[in-house]
């Protein structure tokens, strides 16, 4: 079975410092993984994703996300964290054997809060 | 212009009412689904449209009714509602995995229902 967890509803960091929102997953196959953003009364933005290669893949708004295989885990950093920042961020996962549809199975969310 | 727009943004309904949400793509995708997110909960899949053709089901109340008549446009019709269907309903669309395709959602920005 496929699923995604999100081990912390909340995630609070001052202005300027790095911030990490984690993520593990658990498929069958290959991953493919994915973040997304979610401001208030929006809908989900994508902010990128890791489909094969470079274990390290950066993405929309300074935003960098780190596939670890053994750990199976898919974590969300940025280096310096602002204001702006501050919102609801999902991870995501689909088996790369899975249907032709591409199911994506997402977290529960992490709100991160960032204060100036 | 967004590659996918939702519309009305915001509906408020009786329980007795009938009313449609729409949903159009840009992307020339040929897959689109419909998710509810509440409150406090996971992001629920509703409903999933692959080439025109209902794919996924998910055990959704029949007072919800999908159509999606071309690969561009998909609507949620709604009727005899309850309270507790007040949300915001995303549509999302993407390409099926395969030819260069990764499967990623392209949402839209939501439309926030409230059933009095």
């Amino acid at each position: 079975a496929q699923s995604v967890a999100q081990p912390e509803d909340q995630v609070n960091v001052a202005e300027g410092n790095p911030l990490t929102v984690k993520c593990t997953y658990s498929v069958s196959g290959n991953p493919y993984l994915f973040w997304y953003v979610q401001y208030p009364n929006r809908g989900l933005q994508f902010l990128l994703k890791y489909i094969t290669g470079d274990n390290l893949v950066k993405g929309s708004y300074g935003f960098e996300a780190e596939f670890n295989k053994s750990q199976t885990s898919f974590h969300l950093k940025k280096p310096s964290a602002l204001v702006s920042d501050s919102a609801l961020y999902f991870c995501a996962v689909r088996d790369e054997r899975g249907s032709t549809l591409g199911r994506l199975y997402f977290g529960r969310g992490t709100q991160l809060t960032v204060w100036p | 212009e967004t590659g996918v727009t939702q519309t009305p943004r915001h509906l408020v309904m009786g329980m007795t009412n009938k009313k449609s949400l729409k949903c159009e793509q840009h992307l020339g995708h040929n897959a689109m689904y419909w998710y509810k997110q509440s409150a406090k909960k996971p992001l629920e899949l509703m409903f999933v449209y692959s080439l025109e053709e209902r794919v996924e089901n998910n055990s959704v109340p029949s007072r919800f009714s999908p159509e999606c008549p071309n690969s561009s446009h998909l609507f949620l019709h709604l009727h005899t509602l309850q309270p507790e269907d007040s949300a915001l309903y995303l549509c999302a669309s993407s390409q099926t995995p395969g030819q260069g395709a990764t499967g990623e959602l392209f949402f839209g920005e939501g439309s926030r229902l409230t059933v009095l």
